[in-house]
């Protein structure tokens, strides 16, 4: 057990709908990362948030969008879904999220399926 | 990032140490390198990370070789539990410092 938790473990959906990935840091983390996971693409990197604030944008959809809280957990929202955004959806956290030897912890993941 | 080259796919016998390399040529000299796998469909799991020299933890051992071109990540006693895909990464400190996970390597440990 990582510590870092996520809600729900498996989400089932329409294409053309929105959904709401909620993500729980570790105690004492700071930041929050988010990745997909899909079988063609692989672990991808999303966006992080650090203490609130973005950080660092990956290859993150227009229709894709996050936030961290001031309790610092992050929901990660999905709009206008498509086929093709089915996938595994991981959260992550470390401690500040800047510097090289820091680890990050990942969560178990939710498993969207858009039909 | 520096890229990472990684063998598709190894087994390995149950009990045996299971030895898995990773090529990582371009490494700058403030690269980690990191250790995750990831079993099934579960979240990644931290193994190891090292920057230059040999380090040891209660899951395994990394062995970085000395122009820190390439690494072996050793398992010293394969257990079935550890059939996983195991993903090396090379990592600098910059704004974000999001890992960049690869193909990996599927480890099979085989009764």
């Amino acid at each position: 057990d990582s510590g870092v938790t996520q809600t729900p473990k498996h989400l089932i959906t329409a294409t053309g709908q929105r959904v709401t990935l909620r993500c729980s840091p570790r105690s004492g983390d700071l930041s929050v990362y988010w990745y997909q996971q899909s079988l063609d693409q692989g672990l991808q990197f999303l966006i992080q948030y650090y203490n609130g604030e973005e950080r660092a944008k990956g290859n993150i959809l227009e229709r894709f969008s996050a936030q961290q809280f001031p309790d610092l957990h992050s929901e990660l929202n999905l709009s206008s879904l498509e086929l093709g955004d089915s996938a595994l959806y991981f959260c992550a956290s470390s401690v500040s999220g800047g510097a090289a030897q820091e680890t990050q912890y990942f969560g178990p993941g939710t498993r969207l399926l858009v039909l | 990032d520096a890229k990472t080259t990684q063998p598709t796919s190894m087994d390995c016998a149950e009990g045996r140490a299971a030895n898995l390399p990773c090529n990582h040529s371009t490494i700058s000299g403030n690269e980690y390198v990191y250790w995750y796998r990831q079993i099934h469909s579960q979240g990644p799991q931290y193994i190891i990370h090292g920057l230059k020299n040999n380090e040891t933890n209660e899951m395994a051992s990394l062995i970085i070789t000395e122009d820190r071109k390439s690494s072996t990540l050793i398992l010293p006693h394969a257990t079935l539990r550890d059939t996983a895909v195991y993903y090396c990464i090379v990592r600098v400190a910059k704004t974000g410092n999001q890992f960049y996970f690869g193909t990996g390597t599927s480890l099979t440990v085989i009764p």
